[in-house]
């Protein structure tokens, strides 16, 4: 069965800080998206970042990155300068199949700490 | 300005009485999706539609059903709610490409008396 793993069920960094959240996954495709959510308190999902697997390049978007390990199944959130609007619980996602069901991960609550 | 609209936010019914959440979507997406999260727990795909295609997941009871009477509307039909049925119900939509974004609602809060 194709999985998407989070490992870490919370984690906290101080304001301005740099923190890693955890990713792993397991498919048999080749070609692939995946995806990082945000869902903060009481608020509706967002998308923060996409990176595509036939991409080498890692995705950025502004203080967000992701260090993309294609070998190793592995896709981790980078957030730095970290704010306390990004205290929230981030999922990691995967298009099962390459098609257009989505399938998260269990989550990682972040705390931003002032 | 809000593109996935769900009501309500918090809903309470009783014990193996049938409920309706609804959603509503501004963005003209093929596809639309009901998910359940329980606290702590990932979002659990119950089923989606792409356009007027409905794909049930395996492991989806039967008390859960869904109808999409046009593009803009899909709701979530409990028929006999239990207590294990609490949780949040989330609504997105998507174009259906594997690469798109999906677009969430706020979610609806079932709690079961």
């Amino acid at each position: 069965a194709q999985t998407v793993t989070q490992s870490q069920p919370e984690m906290s960094v101080q304001e301005a800080e740099t923190v890693t959240l955890s990713c792993t996954y397991d498919t048999s495709e080749s070609d692939y998206y995946l995806f990082w959510y945000k869902q903060p308190p009481s608020r509706q999902m967002i998308l923060v970042i996409r990176q595509e697997a036939y991409k080498q390049q890692n995705a950025t978007e502004n203080r967000f990155s992701v260090n993309f390990q294609k070998a190793a199944k592995s896709f981790s959130l980078k957030i730095s300068d970290s704010q306390l609007g990004d205290a929230a619980m981030y999922f990691c996602a995967y298009p099962q199949g390459g098609s257009e069901k989505l399938v998260f991960g269990k989550g990682t609550k972040l705390t931003v700490n002032p | 300005d809000a593109m996935v609209i769900q009501n309500p936010r918090y809903q309470v019914t009783q014990f193996g009485k049938p409920v309706t959440l609804s959603c509503s979507q501004t963005l003209n997406h093929n596809v639309m999706y009901w998910y359940q999260q329980k606290s702590s727990q990932a979002p659990k795909l119950l089923f989606h539609y792409y356009d007027k295609d409905f794909n049930n997941e395996a492991d989806t009871p039967d008390n859960f059903q869904s109808r999409r009477p046009n593009t803009s509307f899909c709701f979530l039909d409990i028929r006999s709610p239990g207590l294990g049925d609490a949780a949040m119900y989330l609504c997105a939509t998507s174009r259906g490409h594997a690469g798109f974004e999906a677009f969430f609602g706020q979610g609806t809060r079932l709690t079961v008396v």
